[in-house]
């Protein structure tokens, strides 16, 4: 098992541009969620989705969309990127009923 | 005020000595506490959860919780260089499902 996997790992993108952040999870979790975490500010939810074919929005999802792809994948998209997007952003998956959220190994992306 | 609040740190123990490590949360609701680890770079993971008041020990590390005063925490006896990472503290408020409120994290430092 891959567990959680995100692609890419790094990324720099200027002001405007778009982008898709893939995230795959192969435990056959119901939930999965994308969190940006900042210095001095934590881990942030910003969309979550219960199970296939749902989302909603988290914490702070400005600047976002999400898509649910199937029960395996969780895409996250900036459709203008701006630089107070410059994060670093983990995926996570967890089985409905069990404590654990499982973190992909997260994206560093830089906006310029 | 911050939902799920930690002091940043760092924290600084020798090894071989008792890391405490505190976080205090607004939301009375509560159900559910969980204390990630995450080593610079990476991604968290968990070590411990806990949903009753009292006491709840794992190998060397041990949760404490006190829902009526709202803090838990979480000791690490015996505490390794290898301890030495950032700690998150985290709360879920709903009962049936897992949307995590995380704390901004509190730096733990082991020395030899």
């Amino acid at each position: 098992n891959a567990g959680v996997t995100q692609t890419p790992k790094f990324q720099v993108l200027k002001t405007g541009q778009s982008m898709t952040l893939q995230c795959a999870q192969d435990m056959n979790h119901n939930s999965m969620y994308w969190y940006r975490q900042d210095p001095g500010m934590g881990l942030r939810l910003i969309y979550y989705s219960a199970s296939e074919g749902t989302t909603d929005k988290g914490e702070v999802p400005n600047g976002y969309n999400v898509s649910r792809l199937n029960k395996r994948e969780f895409s996250l998209r900036l459709e203008s990127a701006a630089p107070s997007q410059t994060s670093v952003y983990f995926c996570a998956s967890t089985l409905a009923g069990e404590d654990t959220q499982y973190f992909g190994p997260g994206t560093r992306l830089t906006v310029l | 005020q911050k939902e799920v609040e930690q002091n940043s740190g760092p924290l600084s123990v020798p090894e071989g000595a008792i890391a405490s490590l505190n976080c205090t949360y607004s939301d009375r609701g509560s159900q559910s506490f969980f204390w990630y680890r995450q080593y610079s770079g990476k991604s968290p993971e968990l070590i411990m959860s806990i949903y009753s008041n009292g006491d709840k020990e794992d190998g060397r590390f041990t949760a404490q919780l006190n829902k009526a005063s709202q803090y838990v925490s979480l000791l690490i006896r015996d505490s390794q260089p290898s301890d030495s990472a950032t700690y998150l503290c985290a709360v879920n408020i709903l009962i049936s499902f897992q949307k995590l409120v995380f704390g901004t994290g509190t730096r733990l430092l082991v020395s030899p």
